[in-house]
């Protein structure tokens, strides 16, 4: 079936630091998204980049649709950016978004 | 401000006894749907609704129904719930089906 892999799936960094997370998908996508899930549960949307690049301050995202990949990068990160990080695939055979099972992040003072 | 809302944001229940779960989107989307996230099993889509009286069944629709008479809401139902489907609920919307979907901020539901 159609997969939706993340990386790392855990990660801790001092404050200040950078990381990558990665988001490899099986299955060609027509939309997809990365969502920040706040420790209340709450699910922020971050980025619509089915292709291409897109910057949003301290966070931007690459997807490149042709070789089945998303990359999210957080620079100088903050402890408010701690929590898990979902990358979701829209594929063409359907409607539903399939997540991956999440980066969780936490980034200590 | 343009959202999407869900009632209520935490309730416990007991085996059997219906409920409903509302949701409600102001930006006039075609496209709603809803999620359940649980634990090592992440986030999967339990119904979806293209337009109004238009829906269509998710990868883990049962044990739920759904209606979508107007266009701004799509209220989940649960029968009569059991504790299997004791999870984390939410609501998203969309301009079509291949658009950036919009969540509402979640719906912790225990049945006992």
């Amino acid at each position: 079936g159609i997969q939706v892999e993340q990386s790392p799936p855990d990660l801790i960094l001092q404050e200040g630091a950078n990381s990558t997370l990665r988001c490899n998908f099986s299955d060609s996508v027509n939309n997809l998204q990365w969502f920040h899930q706040n420790p209340w549960g709450q699910l922020i949307n971050l980025f619509y980049i089915p292709s291409g690049t897109k910057q949003n301050g301290r966070l931007s995202a690459t997807t490149v649709a042709t070789e089945r990949y998303s990359l999210l990068y957080i620079s100088s990160s903050q402890t408010t950016d701690s929590g898990v990080y979902f990358c979701a695939g829209q594929f063409y055979s359907g409607y539903a978004l399939n997540f991956g099972k999440g980066t969780s992040l936490l980034v200590t003072p | 401000e343009a959202q999407v809302t869900q009632n209520p944001r935490y309730l416990i229940t007991v085996t059997g006894k219906k409920l409903t779960v509302t949701c409600s989107q102001n930006m006039n989307h075609e496209y709603m749907s809803w999620y359940r996230q649980d634990p090592g099993l992440g986030l999967r889509q339990i119904y979806y609704s293209m337009n109004v009286e238009v829906t269509d069944k998710g990868d883990v629709p049962e044990g739920y129904k759904v209606s979508r008479k107007e266009k701004r809401n799509f209220p989940l139902i649960l029968e009569s719930p059991s504790p299997n489907q004791t999870s984390l609920y939410f609501c998203a919307s969309s301009w079509g089906g291949g658009n950036e979907q919009f969540f509402g901020p979640g719906t912790r539901l225990t049945v006992l």
